[in-house]
């Protein structure tokens, strides 16, 4: 499979800490997608990094990714209890229009007010 | 503002049933695609579509077919729905071209069959 993993699978953390989700993948990619799920809901495409960048910004949004560990991180800074949700990394493996997107397990995090 | 809408919420159906999940955008994309989310297996691909009439088998297409007779439309169908297809589905739609890789999420539908 080349289905992305995310770890930790689950998170809890007081308000105001910062959160990291860490995602691996099997093989090499176009680009790697951050997306958010709030319970029972569809996704929200958060940030897109591509292959060769490093690192991206967003607001509290930090992705890095490391193309020779074929692994990223997603850190929010200074959490809120609206950040909980589940996370999920999606890889772009092909570069053509289809741009299939394969998405991982999901990281599952809570914020405590 | 983008917008994915379902059909259903929530679904309630019996084994053996024939099920239509609908997925409409008003985004004009030609993209669309049908997930199912299940607990610990993340998000799979069913089926896509990257125009009208046009479909490819995703990674889980058995028990599951498709219809694209509108751009803006995009049916999951069941023909004859089992229990273990009770789940979570995920349609999603997305600008063609390289570089827009962006999918938009419809809000799901929960679909439970008995």
């Amino acid at each position: 499979s080349q289905q992305g993993e995310e770890d930790p699978q689950a998170l809890s953390i007081q308000e105001g800490e910062n959160a990291t989700m860490n995602c691996s993948y099997k093989t090499s990619i176009n680009n790697l997608q951050w997306y958010r799920q709030n319970s029972g809901r569809g996704l929200v495409h958060l940030i897109l990094i591509r292959s060769n960048e490093r690192e991206k910004h967003s607001g509290r949004l930090r992705v890095t990714l490391d193309t020779s560990k074929k692994s990223s991180s997603l850190l929010i800074t200074a959490s809120r209890a609206a950040d909980t949700a589940s996370y999920f990394c999606a890889t772009v493996y092909d570069n053509t229009n289809a741009g299939k997107s394969t998405f991982g397990d999901g990281t599952t995090l809570t914020v405590k007010p | 503002d983008v917008k994915v809408t379902q059909s259903s919420r929530y679904l309630v159906k019996r084994t053996g049933e024939k099920v239509f999940l609908e997925c409409v955008q008003d985004m004009d994309h030609e993209n669309m695609f049908w997930y199912r989310q299940d607990p610990g297996l993340g998000l799979r691909l069913i089926y896509f579509s990257y125009d009208v009439k046009m479909k490819e088998k995703g990674d889980i297409p058995e028990g599951y077919s498709v219809s694209r007779e509108k751009k803006e439309r995009f049916s999951l169908i069941l023909e004859s729905a089992s229990t273990n297809q009770t789940s979570m589905y995920l349609c999603a739609s997305r600008a063609p071209g390289q570089g827009a890789y962006e999918q938009y999420f419809g809000p799901g539908t929960r679909l439970t069959v008995t």
